[in-house]
């Protein structure tokens, strides 16, 4: 079963604009990882929070989580043509040792 | 090298063939994993090899299976699939050391299989 359900479903923005993604999840977590997909390729790695972390950036990447809330948030900013990809979250669940991947937000960054 | 090979990259299979899907990693990890998505969905677990040996199965048909012959080497056989089983077949693999939920894992490109 799904653990996070990403919001938007899809996002549409031009060059130089910045993206958010939010995601939402159900049971406590350790830790929650970001993932992008380009068009039926393999995913790529881009962060993970712990969840005794409150934010975390990476380059153009900025992450937070509220374990309150149960959400996290992916802020791209800035963003490019090449950031154009699905954006999924995914979470462990406490007492299960895997991924759980959310339905993912699709961008499209328009030149 | 901190790539995830995988091959074939796309394969075309009748309800009655049997094949199998390879993937390669030389970073040194001892988890691996395959996931299987359909289009438009999120990668679905469906087994996680940890030391050679199965850790997790997600409760998959047995029209899958897995075979890990040594660290850098997974395999997938498939027998006997239906059209449904139509699917991005994705491998990752991660350090092992931390868990799986806890481990960066690292996607192959996937291999596109259509059941006709």
């Amino acid at each position: 079963s799904q653990q996070g359900e990403e919001d938007p479903q899809a996002l549409s923005i031009q060059e130089g604009e910045n993206a958010t993604m939010n995601c939402s999840y159900k049971t406590s977590i350790n830790n929650l990882q970001w993932y992008r997909q380009n068009s039926g390729r393999g995913l790529v790695h881009l962060i993970l929070i712990r969840s005794n972390e409150r934010e975390k950036h990476s380059g153009r990447l900025r992450v937070t989580l509220d374990t309150s809330k149960k959400s996290s948030s992916l802020l791209i900013t800035a963003s490019r043509a090449a950031d154009t990809a699905s954006y999924f979250c995914a979470t462990d669940r406490s007492g299960y040792s895997t991924l759980t991947f959310g339905k993912g937000t699709m961008l499209l960054v328009s030149p | 090298d901190t790539e995830v090979t995988q091959t074939p990259k796309h394969l075309v299979m009748g309800m009655t063939n049997k094949k199998s899907l390879k993937c390669e990693q030389h970073m040194g990890h001892r988890a691996m994993y395959w996931y299987k998505q359909k289009a438009k969905k999120p990668p679905e677990l469906m087994f996680v090899y940890s030391y050679e040996k199965l850790s997790i199965n997600e409760s998959v048909p047995s029209r899958f299976s897995p075979e890990c012959p040594n660290s850098s080497l997974l395999n997938l056989h498939l027998h006997a699939l239906q059209p449904e089983d139509s699917a991005l077949y994705l491998c990752a693999s991660s350090q092992g050391l931390a868990g799986p939920s806890t481990d960066t894992q690292y996607f192959g490109p996937g291999t596109r299989l259509t059941v006709l």
